[in-house]
């Protein structure tokens, strides 16, 4: 059973323009977030985080967003450019633990 | 951000042969995690040591050990490798807290014959 999901294997946005990464969860305690974004071949980066008692976290041209009564998060880009382009993935923390749970990520395509 | 080495990055090996897949992490994180992963799927934890001698098996049942002797180095072994152990192995390290950012590896792209 899926505890993070990512349902959109893959997004196309035009360069300039915003790009919106959906991820929704099941499990109502995790109580931080993170985004990671990876290119092939290389080990997942860390992008940005938020925690459960904010419904928004800032760097730069990145944006995450939570809403926790629907148990989703966003990350936002904009503008976005071609350098973006590459697989991002959530996480969330289970509490109590070390752990992150991980979605199947979402591959982005940012057109020049 | 943390500096974080793995090896071999790719490797292709014969069924029933003993690997090791190397971790070393450079910025004293006193956590470590292998995670797999196979394409298009999540990452998966396996494996994760809060310490030197402490390991703990993780979410996904994994026939691979690991071991941790040095604070810095946390190696994945295969005794008997097989077809079904195909994957991308991913380490990472975290220090300090519960939800301290793990900080991830370029990876070993696994690949069983």
């Amino acid at each position: 059973d899926q505890q993070v999901k990512q349902n959109s294997p893959s997004l196309s946005v035009q360069e300039g323009r915003i790009s919106i990464l959906n991820c929704d969860y099941t499990n109502s305690m995790f109580d931080y977030f993170l985004w990671y974004k990876k290119y092939p071949a290389e080990g997942p980066t860390f992008l940005i985080s938020i925690s459960s008692i904010k419904d928004k976290n800032e760097d730069g041209r990145f944006t995450v967003f939570l809403n926790k009564s629907a148990k989703h998060l966003s990350l936002h880009i904009v503008p976005s450019q071609p350098g973006d382009s590459a697989v991002y993935f959530c996480a969330a923390h289970r509490p109590g633990t070390y752990k992150y749970i991980f979605g199947t990520g979402t591959r982005l395509k940012v057109l020049a | 951000e943390a500096d974080i080495y793995q090896t071999p990055r790719y490797l292709v090996i014969g069924t029933g042969k003993k690997i090791t897949l190397e971790c070393s992490q450079t910025m004293g994180h006193d956590k470590m995690y292998w995670y797999q992963q196979d394409p298009g799927m999540e990452l998966h934890l396996i494996h994760y040591s809060y310490g030197v001698n402490s390991t703990e098996k993780g979410d996904l049942s994994s026939e691979s050990t690991v071991s941790r002797i040095r604070t810095e180095h946390f190696p994945l072994t295969l005794e008997s490798a097989r077809p079904s152990h195909t994957s991308q192995y991913l380490c990472a390290s975290s220090f300090g807290g519960l939800q301290e950012t793990q900080y991830f590896g370029p990876g070993t792209r696994l690949l069983v014959l």
